[in-house]
């Protein structure tokens, strides 16, 4: 039973398309991420949604839009995809404490989107 | 500014020996401390963490060591097995309540049979 799913696994799309990229875990976690490993492979943070709250959105440019319809699913929306908008993103999400981070965050496998 | 840096892009080890997996940090307010393991197409796991109130965790083959002074910590890997050859993500938070973790570039380790 896979924990965090993405779907898809790839995608090739050009220059100025808009996509969608779906993310579902079934751990009962409250929190979910959305991260970004470019060619330089920095694994980096994007967004995180708490219970389809938003509590950290990073430096993204506004064509990245998350959507949380529910606290299983964190999608990742991006309008007019650009070059530099090809790398893997990755979804997880952990659990939720009072004290803040230090719960452990599991990753799905991976969308690796490629911009022609 | 790369607060997590894992210096050494890669490293091979013979099976059964020590595998030393080192992580520097630049942020004093970070205070907990994981690393992670990313096979090919895969999505990193959870492998070990450790928080700063500790200089130690162990689990199994795998030690995490932390040196707050150094801002510094590594992860031992004993014995060495084939299928360890994986890449390994150290990661950093600070327990203010951000959620954020901060990932260095990783260590490709090759444990060679």
């Amino acid at each position: 039973d896979t924990a965090v799913s993405q779907t898809p696994k790839y995608l090739v799309t050009q220059m100025g398309n808009d996509k969608s990229i779906k993310c579902e875990q079934n751990l009962g976690h409250d929190t979910m991420y959305w991260y970004k490993q470019d060619s330089k492979k920095f694994l980096k943070i994007m967004f995180s949604y708490n219970n389809k709250e938003l509590i950290i959105n990073e430096t993204v440019p506004n064509r990245f839009s998350p959507k949380s319809p529910d606290k299983a699913h964190l999608n990742l929306h991006i309008n007019s995809l650009e070059l530099g908008d090809s790398a893997v993103y990755f979804c997880a999400s952990s659990r939720f404490t009072s004290g803040g981070a230090g719960e452990t965050q599991y990753f799905g496998p991976g969308t690796r989107l490629l911009v022609l | 500014d790369q607060q997590v840096k894992q210096n050494s892009p890669s490293l091979s080890v013979q099976e059964g020996r020590i595998s030393i997996l080192n992580c520097d940090y630049t942020n004093s307010m970070f205070d907990y401390f994981l690393w992670y393991k990313k096979y090919p197409a895969e999505g990193p796991t959870f492998l070990i963490s450790i928080s700063s109130i500790k200089d130690k965790n162990e689990d199994g083959r795998f030690t995490v060591f932390l040196n707050k002074s150094a801002k510094h910590l590594s992860l031992h890997i004993v014995p060495s097995q084939p299928g360890d050859s994986a890449v390994y993500f150290c990661a950093a938070s600070d327990l203010s309540g951000t959620y954020k973790y901060i990932f260095g570039t990783g260590t490709r380790l090759k444990v060679l049979a």
